[in-house]
């Protein structure tokens, strides 16, 4: 059984550049969603998709947008890059179903790094 | 808001048991209980997670209380591995996957 990949593992931008991360889920999985985790703090929802279509949004401005293709792996963008923006970014996968809680599988993520 | 509480940081000896403390007083009906730990330079990794009984798997146990307002993590005999950020989620399940992370509870293991 393959985890949860993501790519690449480090990157540093400029402030104001375009950002594109990605994701393979893990055999099986059909959502995907993504988090960002700053320094020190738990990590926090930015969204879900599943079926190719986004179903699920946290606290995060547009320029934050996503991609699942028919594989179910996943891209995350973020436009017009700020500082704040440096995180590491995870991304978890899981088989979704009407009455079931499945956990989530995480990938070790993306450490992105504005300056 | 991650709506549960837990404390900042705990110690524990190797090889002894280790109860993580978690409070969700206002929980809902259909709320379940999710634990996940973050082990350094790692993405988070499920442990346990249960609705109203308590839960045994191979990696720790889960007593949930009788009024669900709170619960604990239970890890039987501690080991260095499992020095980690444990983090104690409400998810309303159904396929949501909008897990509320708060800061967790940073365990250190002492050999």
């Amino acid at each position: 059984e393959t985890g949860v990949t993501q790519s690449p593992t480090h990157l540093i931008k400029t402030r104001g550049q375009q950002v594109t991360l990605r994701c393979s889920s893990q055999s099986g999985h059909n959502t995907v969603s993504w988090y960002q985790q700053a320094l020190g703090q738990g990590p926090q929802f930015i969204f879900q998709y599943y079926r190719e279509e986004e179903n699920g949004r946290g606290n995060f401005p547009p320029r934050f947008s996503g991609l699942q293709f028919p594989n179910y792996s996943s891209e995350l963008n973020v436009n017009a890059l700020e500082l704040d923006d440096s995180a590491l970014y995870l991304c978890a996968s899981s088989q979704t179903g009407l009455l079931t809680n499945s956990p989530l599988h995480f990938g070790n993520g993306t450490r992105l790094t504005v300056t | 808001d991650a709506k549960t509480t837990q404390p900042n940081s705990m110690e524990s000896n190797e090889e002894e048991p280790v109860h993580l403390p978690c409070n969700h007083s206002t929980i809902s009906g259909t709320d379940y209980i999710h634990w996940y730990r973050q082990l350094p330079s790692q993405g988070p990794e499920y442990v346990i997670h249960g609705l109203t009984s308590n839960v045994n798997n191979r990696m720790a146990s889960l007593a949930i209380a009788e009024d669900r307002k709170s619960s604990t993590l239970i890890l039987h005999r501690a080991t260095l591995r499992d020095a980690a950020v444990y983090y104690c989620i409400r998810n309303s399940g159904a396929g949501s996957y909008q897990l509320t992370f708060g800061k967790g509870t940073k365990l250190s293991v002492i050999p």
